[in-house]
């Protein structure tokens, strides 16, 4: 079966300081992946997603970028954290795009 | 620009009473509609998924239907129970990009 994680689970930073974030995939195969965000109070929001390895888009433009160095590794990284980065980051997969989406335990991350 | 929104953002019930959630979309050009469970501090976890084509899907207690030319989704849960407490999402599927809505969180009371 497949199965997503996420390291760390829990994480606090300075602001300013750099972030990676990782996600990998097990019992699948060329995954579809993405990132998302869950702020305080409000709904998810796409950061990234990914069809293969070393294709990226971006849906939000901000400090955060993404990179798919292998099929079923999926990092989010920012060289400099914003306090506005702080939030819920959770990663997700799915086999063809208009296939339900299986979530990771997702990563919380405070900036201070 | 997909805009989902779920109605109530809190519900609270009492042990065996039904559950309806209110979910609405505003591109009524969606591949499915999906419906997501989150608990506390955790991630997601697929309940449902009705494909654009549809009007229900049923498993277990749980039955959502789709009215996609309204732009609705209402998702059913019987003979509610003290575990159902949780946050419970809507999402529409449009090309590749899932939207969600807020969420509605639910407490069962025993």
């Amino acid at each position: 079966s497949q199965t997503i994680h996420q390291w760390p689970a829990t994480l606090v930073q300075p602001v300013g300081s750099p972030l990676s974030l990782e996600c990998t995939v097990e019992g699948t195969s060329n995954p579809n992946l993405y990132w998302y965000r869950q702020a305080a109070g409000r709904g998810l929001q796409l950061l990234f997603y990914s069809v293969g390895i070393g294709q990226i888009s971006s849906e939000v433009p901000q400090n955060l970028s993404a990179s798919r160095p292998q099929d079923r590794q999926f990092i989010l990284s920012s060289k400099k954290l914003l306090l506005s980065d702080s939030g819920f980051y959770l990663c997700a997969w799915s086999g063809q795009v208009q296939e339900t989406q299986y979530f990771g335990p997702g990563t919380r991350l405070l900036v201070l | 620009k997909q805009e989902v929104t779920q109605i109530p953002a809190a519900l609270s019930v009492p042990e065996g009473e039904n559950l309806v959630l209110n979910c609405s979309f505003t591109d009524s050009a969606i591949y499915n509609l999906q419906w997501f469970r989150q608990d506390p501090g955790k991630g997601l976890t697929s309940l449902l998924l009705i494909q654009s084509s549809q009007r229900e899907q049923t498993s277990g207690r749980l039955n959502a239907s789709l009215d996609k030319s309204s732009g609705r989704s209402t998702l059913y849960i019987a003979a509610s129970q003290p575990g159902d407490s949780a946050t419970y999402l809507c999402a529409a599927l449009n090309d590749y990009k899932l939207s969600f809505g807020a969420g509605t969180t639910v407490t069962v009371r025993a």
